[in-house]
C-alpha cells in the first residue's frame, strides 16, 4: 500500500539554525498538509498545500516557516530560524481530494537545543 | 477554544472487552475522521463518517456521529492488546479552499492482555 514518507526521522538543531524538513506523499496525490505536535498536545494544523500553492496557513505558520513543492515528488517544510518552542513532532499528509482521508507519514522528531 | 475535546482522557480496558471513546467538537463540519497513534509513530487512518451520516462500521469499529449534539462515539469491539494505542477524532471543514483536520485531545487506550 501506498504510504507518506518523511526524512530525517530525527533532527537535532541549534537554536537559529535553519531545519529542513522533508516528505514524499502518495504518488497521485494533490492536497498536502504540514502538522506538528508538540509533546504530549494535541496534533496542530500548520499549513495547507494545493496546486502548488499554499491554500491555509494556521496562526502557527509565521514567517520563519516556508513550504514547497521542488519537484513533482518531495514536499517540504523550512524553519529559517529554529526556537526552542519549534521541538515538536512534525508530520507530513496528503490526501487525493479534499472529501477523502488524509495519510500520515511517521513524522519528524525535531529537537531544537 | 478547542474544537475537540474526547473522553475519556484515558482508558484501560481487558482484552475481549469493548472500548468506547467519545468526541465532541463545536463548529459545523464536513466529515469527522478517527485515527490512531501508536507511541511515537503517525497517524492511521481509521474511519471516516459524513455530516450526513449517523452510523458508519468497519471491522471491529463502529463510529456514531450526533450533529445536533456535535458528538461522535469510536466504538472498538472484542478489543485485543494490539489495539493499545492513542485514538484522536478529527473534523474536517471545506467551506474554503482546504480541508484541514482540527484534531481532538486524544483517548490513551491500554488493553491488557
Amino acid at each position: 500500500e501506498p504510504e507518506v514518507t518523511q526524512t530525517p526521522s530525527h533532527q537535532v538543531t541549534q537554536m537559529g539554525q535553519e531545519v529542513i524538513l522533508r516528505c514524499v506523499p502518495i504518488s497521485n496525490h494533490l492536497y498536502f498538509y504540514w502538522y506538528r505536535q508538540i509533546l504530549g498536545q494535541k496534533v496542530e494544523f500548520l499549513v495547507s498545500f494545493y496546486n502548488n500553492e499554499i491554500s491555509e496557513k494556521s496562526e502557527i505558520f509565521d514567517d520563519q516557516f516556508s513550504v514547497e513543492r521542488p519537484d513533482g515528488s518531495n514536499f517540504t517544510l523550512k524553519i529559517r530560524s529554529t526556537k526552542l518552542e519549534d521541538s515538536a513532532m512534525y508530520f507530513c499528509a496528503s490526501s487525493d481530494s479534499g472529501a477523502r482521508p488524509q495519510h500520515f507519514g511517521d513524522g519528524t522528531r525535531l529537537s531544537i537545543l | 477554544s478547542q474544537q475537540g475535546e474526547e473522553d475519556p482522557q484515558a482508558l484501560s480496558i481487558q482484552e475481549g472487552e469493548n472500548a468506547t471513546m467519545n468526541c465532541s467538537y463545536k463548529t459545523s463540519i464536513n466529515n469527522l475522521q478517527w485515527y490512531r497513534q501508536n507511541s511515537g509513530r503517525g497517524l492511521v487512518h481509521l474511519i471516516l463518517i459524513r455530516s450526513n451520516e449517523r452510523e458508519k462500521h468497519s471491522g471491529r469499529l463502529r463510529v456514531t456521529l450526533d450533529t445536533s449534539k456535535k458528538s461522535s462515539s469510536l466504538l472498538i469491539t472484542a478489543s485485543r492488546a494490539a489495539d493499545t494505542a492513542s485514538y484522536f477524532c478529527a473534523t474536517a471543514y471545506y467551506g474554503g479552499a482546504t480541508n484541514k483536520l482540527i484534531f481532538g485531545t486524544g483517548t490513551l487506550l491500554a488493553v491488557q492482555p
